[in-house]
């Protein structure tokens, strides 16, 4: 399968820890997306990476978030002193410059 | 103000029937897309349909169809003859060119299909 992967699936936490989650994009795609998705809501934009470069970040992402993609293949997400409210699905999503965003299958984060 | 929004929180319809899905959006960019994407239960974004915003065809895929009214900001999802794994969860999203590479996506529509 040559699809968007995510590690973990899953990944349940205490309060305060430090998470960290992996994307593998589609192998020619050089452009990467990290999302959050809450229940009942739509996925929300956290940071864009075109190759290796983070172009883009949003505003609600508080400092203790942190993206990396070394080389510009795979991408990192990090939560650092992780809160209650972090508990939703990470999603991350590749694309070339010219086609529609292909997403992975998760990762659902609980704070206990 | 929202970029995309979908004002229905849930819809149903009859195996075999069409059912639209509405979504309006706001954006002063003249180049931008919209994007249909259906997430299932298992939780994956599935792809349905794009349609940019200079194109004069409304875009389809198959039983999907994308209704654009660009005077009116809708791009409404119509998903023809209604099949039980239809059900799902359907997100619409825009990207503005100009803007930054930004994808905004909605609330989501949760439509059932009844046997």
């Amino acid at each position: 399968d040559t699809g968007v992967s995510q590690d973990p699936r899953h990944k349940i936490t205490k309060r305060g820890q430090n998470v960290t989650f992996r994307c593998d994009p589609i192998s020619e795609h050089n452009r990467l997306y990290w999302y959050r998705q809450t229940l009942g809501q739509g996925p929300e934009f956290l940071t864009y990476f075109q190759n290796e470069a983070q172009l883009e970040k949003s505003r609600l992402l508080s400092d203790r978030f942190s993206a990396e993609r070394p080389k510009g293949s795979f991408s990192t997400l990090e939560i650092q002193r992780t809160e209650q409210g972090d508990s939703a699905m990470y999603l991350c999503a590749s694309k070339t410059a010219y086609n529609e965003q292909f997403f992975g299958p998760g990762t659902r984060l609980t704070v206990l | 103000a929202q970029k995309i929004t979908q004002t229905q929180p849930g819809m149903f319809v009859q195996e075999k029937e069409a059912v639209t899905l509405d979504c309006t959006y706001d954006t002063s960019d003249q180049s931008y897309g919209l994007f249909w994407y259906k997430q299932p239960s298992s939780g994956e974004m599935i792809f349905l349909i794009y349609q940019g915003s200079y194109d004069e065809q409304n875009a389809t895929e198959g039983r999907y169809s994308l209704n654009f009214q660009k005077a009116r900001k809708s791009a409404n999802l119509v998903i023809s003859a209604s099949q039980l794994g239809d059900s799902a969860m359907y997100f619409c999203a825009m990207r503005e060119v100009g803007t930054g590479n930004q994808f905004y996506f909605g609330t989501g529509t949760s439509l059932t299909v009844i046997p």
